[in-house]
Formats: C-alpha cells, structure tokens, sequence
C-alpha cells in the first residue's frame, strides 16, 4: 500500500515568515494529495488539494507544489500569522485508500 | 463541514469488553471511512465502505470489524477491546472517489 512520509514534525517560525512542509509518497497511482489543518481538540479540516495532472495550485497565502516524477509534494505558507499555529498533515490517494504522514506541528510566534 | 456525527465522543471501557462506535452522516456520501489517531502516526485508516454492504480493510485493520447497513451509518466494532486500541477514532465521509474527505468530530476511546 501507499507509504507517506512528512517533514518536518515540528516547525517554528516567526510571524511574517514563510513555512515549508515537504511530504514524500510510494505509490505512482496515487492522483490526489490533500493538506488538512488540524487546530488543537479539532477535527482535521482541508485546506488544499492538488490533482496528479497539475504540478502547482495557490489559495491566497497558501500554494503546494507536486513533483510525480520524484514522489514528492510540498506546502508552503506565507505571510504567517499566529492563527496559523496547527497540525498540518499531507496525504495520497490511490483507488480510494487516502493514507496520511505523521503530521507537523506549526507553532508560529508573534 | 457535511453533517456527521459520531457517538460516543468520550468512552472508557475496560480490556476485553466488546465496543461499537457510530458514524452518521446526513449528505449521502458514497464513501465513509474510520482512522484512529495517535501521536506520531497521524490517521491510519482502518476501514472503509464504497457502498450499503462494501467494505475493505486499511492499514490496521486487525482487532476491528465495520457494517455499513445504510447509507448514512457506518459501525465500527471492536471486537475485544485492548489497551493498545486507546485513541481517537475518526469518521470522514467523502462524495465521490479522490475528493476532498469531511471529517466528523472524533470519539476519545481509553480501553482500560
């Protein structure tokens, strides 16, 4: 089955800065790759997603990059701001088996 | 989010007691799925339905058995409780295959 790998597990940054997230994949079938925000005592929540067949995709402050031939996708946030603070997770989805990395918790101080 | 709801959202059983956990949804999602979350894993997927009836295992799957009699609820039992089956248990819904999953609240499961 599908493997997924996150990096890092946990980032600080400074408010106004940018953060990266980088999320390596095993499965080439896999087509789809969601990020969900996850606040604390809350149910994960999509934030964005990206399709096999586009290799980049912004929503204001927040864009992923997908590379297919190298397995791997990233999310990047920019301008950070304290209600960023979370647990973001990656995922794959190959015939409907959705598999998540381990997760990383952004902690942005103001 | 779509309406989903799960019950319990807290439970506290002891080791070999069997216990189920319901996942109802009120937006006629095709697919439904259960994960358990735990620190350093993030969501393993356990089971999941393609329909009233289709089922297939996830990645740990063992200890666990799913029914999904109707559209709108998807049953997770265990079947004899263990400590190391402590953790939070997610629903999620999703309309069709490769979109966006909905996730319902999260029941807190401690096997004692």
């Amino acid at each position: 089955g599908e493997n997924v790998e996150q990096h890092p597990s946990t980032l600080s940054v400074q408010e106004g800065d940018s953060a990266v997230i980088k999320c390596t994949y095993s499965d080439s079938a896999s087509n789809y790759f969601p990020w969900y925000k996850q606040e604390l005592g809350k149910r994960p929540q999509l934030i964005i997603d990206i399709r096999s067949n586009v290799g980049e995709k912004k929503d204001q402050r927040i864009a992923v990059t997908l590379n297919k031939t190298a397995k791997h996708f990233s999310l990047h946030i920019t301008e950070t701001q304290p209600e960023d603070s979370a647990v973001y997770f990656c995922a794959a989805s190959s015939n409907n088996d959705m598999r998540f990395g381990a997760g990383t918790r952004l902690t942005v101080k103001p | 989010d779509a309406g989903i709801t799960q019950s319990p959202r807290h439970k506290v059983t002891e080791t070999g007691t069997p216990v189920t956990l319901r996942c109802h949804q009120t937006e006629n999602h095709r697919y439904m799925y259960w994960y358990r979350q735990d620190p350093g894993h993030g969501l393993r997927l356990i089971h999941y339905s393609y329909g009233v009836k289709d089922t297939d295992k996830g990645e740990v799957s063992d200890g666990y058995s799913v029914s999904r009699s109707k559209t709108e609820d998807f049953l997770l039992t265990l079947e004899s409780a263990t400590s190391s089956q402590t953790s939070v248990y997610f629903c999620a819904t999703q309309r069709d295959r490769d979109e966006k999953l909905f996730f319902g609240s999260g029941t807190q499961l401690s096997v004692l």
